[in-house]
């Protein structure tokens, strides 16, 4: 059956550091990864889409890394900031299907 | 900014009422979503709709019910409300031929 697995465990990490957040997934075949970000008790918000032809995407602090061969795709923030506490959730998409399905999610702490 | 707004934000209710959701979107999107996301879970999809008239079920069985007469409005319903109901419930949409969802605030549902 598909899987979509995150960091299991939540990530903690100093103000200013580099965060990185794993995807893997199997039993798909993503045309497409895109990357949310949720905070509590609100619904997620697009960052990031990285198509199986780009292995590097960036977008200001953020960039995101999709490596169909290992089925992984990584997410980092730069220069990490507590505002950037959140839950980090990523969904593989293929082309053929009709809905998007996320992964549970990272929930990332930055401290000050 | 997405403009996509679910109503209410919070709802406590007791067993056996009916209740709807309300989601509304002004941005003209085709495609409408409802998820279900339990705390610290990930997000699973319980309806979906491709345009006026048309709805689907999602991967997670759902005792609910949606409607979409309208582009804009896509309502969830729930003829008979069970504590087993308690959840949030995220309404999206996306615009045809676009990967990226818009979400809404989410409802957050206790059923009492």
């Amino acid at each position: 059956s598909q899987k979509i697995e995150q960091n299991s465990e939540a990530l903690n990490i100093q103000e200013g550091k580099t965060a990185t957040l794993t995807c893997n997934y199997t039993n798909y075949s993503p045309a497409y990864l895109q990357w949310y970000r949720q905070d509590p008790g609100r619904g997620p918000v697009f960052l990031l889409l990285i198509r199986e032809n780009e292995k590097e995407k960036r977008k200001e602090r953020l960039k995101v890394t999709f490596d169909t061969t290992l089925k992984q795709s990584l997410f980092h923030i730069t220069a990490s900031q507590p505002a950037d506490s959140a839950t980090y959730l990523c969904a593989p998409g293929e082309s053929s299907a009709r809905q998007l399905t996320f992964g549970s999610g990272t929930q990332l702490t930055v401290l000050p | 900014e997405a403009d996509i707004y679910q109503t209410p934000r919070y709802l406590v209710i007791g067993t056996g009422k009916k209740i709807t959701l309300e989601c509304s979107q002004t941005m003209g999107h085709d495609k409408m979503y409802w998820y279900q996301q339990d705390p610290g879970m990930e997000l699973h999809l319980i309806h979906y709709s491709y345009g006026v008239n048309s709805t689907e079920k999602g991967d997670l069985s759902s005792e609910s019910t949606v409607s979409r007469i309208r582009t804009e409005h896509f309502p969830l319903t729930l003829e008979s409300a069970r504590p087993s109901h308690t959840s949030q419930y995220l309404c999206a949409s996306s615009e045809s031929g676009s990967e990226k969802l818009f979400f809404g605030s989410g409802t957050q549902l206790s059923v009492l």
